[in-house]
């Protein structure tokens, strides 16, 4: 198995809703990502996760929060967002040996739009 | 990570080779070069990277300049599923941050 998948792969929610996106491979990877891509822009890198820890958090705002419950899922909670939050949300995995992070694998996205 | 510098847009005939030019004139000595693609819709997709030598793979071929200023990524026989826009990107030593520039948009035309 060499994919990364995500659901849903559409998500339409309001303001005041709570919202989780969900990313899983099976490839072995022990580093994880989320990025954030608007429309005809290119992806922004969100977090890092090494060994299910929090490694990189680049000043994302409180409304998103990552979870990683184990060494093949991550999760994306999501509270009180804004309509400028609408984006395609990524998630990434690679290969991480001594340190070194290897070649990363995408998901096909999460297309969110926020009402 | 430094910034790289690339064409916003290019055109390439079907099964002629596509050369992609990129510019990193301060690049750091332990940063990668690393070439993603991102065809429409789609997340994106690991091409090659190569740190001083010249690197091939079954997708492409990578040539980085002596000096490492500049590289260029060449798709050897275009396709029309090659169409997509191509990134890249000068990473940290790690390689766990990747810093998408702008890309360039190729265009492959029958």
């Amino acid at each position: 198995d060499t994919e990364v998948t995500q659901t849903p792969k559409h998500l339409v929610m309001g303001m005041t809703n709570k919202k989780s996106l969900k990313c899983e491979q099976h490839m072995g990877h022990r580093a994880m990502y989320w990025y954030k891509q608007k429309a005809k822009k290119p992806p922004e890198l969100m977090f890092v996760y090494s060994y299910e820890k929090l490694s990189i958090n680049e000043s994302v705002p409180s409304r998103f929060s990552p979870e990683c419950p184990n060494s093949s899922l991550l999760n994306l909670h999501l509270h009180a967002l804004q309509p400028e939050d609408s984006a395609l949300y990524l998630c990434a995995s690679s290969r991480l040996l001594a340190g070194v992070y290897n070649e990363q694998f995408f998901g096909p996205g999460t297309r969110l739009t926020v009402l | 990570d430094a910034k790289t510098t690339q064409p916003t847009s290019m055109d390439c005939a079907e099964g002629r080779a596509a050369n992609l030019p990129c510019n990193h004139s301060t690049i750091s000595g332990n940063e990668y070069v690393y070439w993603y693609r991102q065809i429409h819709s789609q997340g994106p997709q690991y091409i090659i990277h190569g740190l001083k030598n010249n690197e091939t793979n079954e997708m492409a071929s990578l040539i980085i300049t002596e000096d490492r200023k500049s590289s260029t990524l060449i798709l050897p026989h275009a396709t029309l599923r090659d169409t997509a826009v191509y990134y890249c990107i000068a990473s940290n030593n790690a390689g766990n941050m990747l810093t998408f520039g702008g890309g360039t948009r190729l265009m492959v035309k029958p």
